[in-house]
């Protein structure tokens, strides 16, 4: 299983918008809508911040997006806050009951 | 309130073995996928293996196949991987993690609540 590509940083000025791509083959993001974001602060656990590749769970704020074209994935973080400087990953299903993550990306909030 | 704590991690040398452990509660852990994602120091998320909500199935990455087993004890609510065979490269901060999917045709899809990881290092 081979690992999904994500750039390895992004940044924006506070109240912008980032977009961070997530890029997998036809086996795996392209074949199931079954994307998903996570937001990792340092030396914290993971947090999921999209799943279904468009969905968000309850408490995470409507500025996190998600999209799908293909074997690439796209997360959009609106209306960039400081507290959304992290690293972000991204993961998707990859048959077989596998999952494969990305590389991750280090949004930086100038 | 959902709560994953690992333990069980530590300094091993190279060969040797070590058992993880995770403690759920907040929700019926006999429910649920579960899942064991690493993280190297400094490297991503690896996902390293699922097991079904009876036990009955479980899947891992290649890279650990016949060294770690994944299991569970639903009595207990417990989770366990245990790494035999250690290699350097396993180092590494191992989440214990609840898994979702999107319906009985697929495996896990996502991973909706994490512990806070325990560190393995392998090293001699």
């Amino acid at each position: 299983q081979s690992a999904l590509t994500q750039p390895p940083s992004a940044s924006g000025s506070p109240g912008q918008s980032v977009t961070i791509s997530c890029t997998g083959t036809s086996t795996d993001v392209g074949a199931y809508n079954y994307v998903s974001w996570y937001l990792q602060h340092p030396g914290k656990a993971p947090k999921l911040m999209i799943y279904e590749v468009t969905k968000r769970p309850s408490g995470v704020p409507d500025r996190f997006s998600g999209s799908k074209s293909g074997n690439t994935a796209s997360l959009t973080v609106s209306g960039l806050q400081a507290e959304d400087e992290a690293d972000y990953y991204c993961s998707s299903y990859a048959g077989s009951n596998n999952l494969v993550f990305g590389g991750g990306t280090k949004l930086t909030v100038l | 309130e959902v709560q994953l704590v690992e333990s069980g991690g530590g300094l091993v040398q190279p060969g040797g073995s070590l058992r993880l452990s995770c403690a759920a509660s907040g929700f019926t852990f006999s429910s649920y996928w579960m899942s064991w994602v690493r993280q190297a120091p400094g490297k991503g998320l690896e996902w390293v293996a699922n097991i079904k909500q009876d036990g009955s199935d479980k899947y891992c990455v290649d890279s650990v196949m016949g060294r770690f087993t994944i299991s569970r004890d639903n009595a207990k609510n417990s989770l366990c991987l245990q790494m035999n065979s250690l290699r350097a490269e396993d180092t590494a901060v191992y989440y214990c993690a609840r898994a979702r999917r999107y319906n009985s045709a697929s495996g896990p899809t996502y991973l909706d609540y994490w512990g806070q990881g325990t560190l393995v290092t392998v090293s001699s």
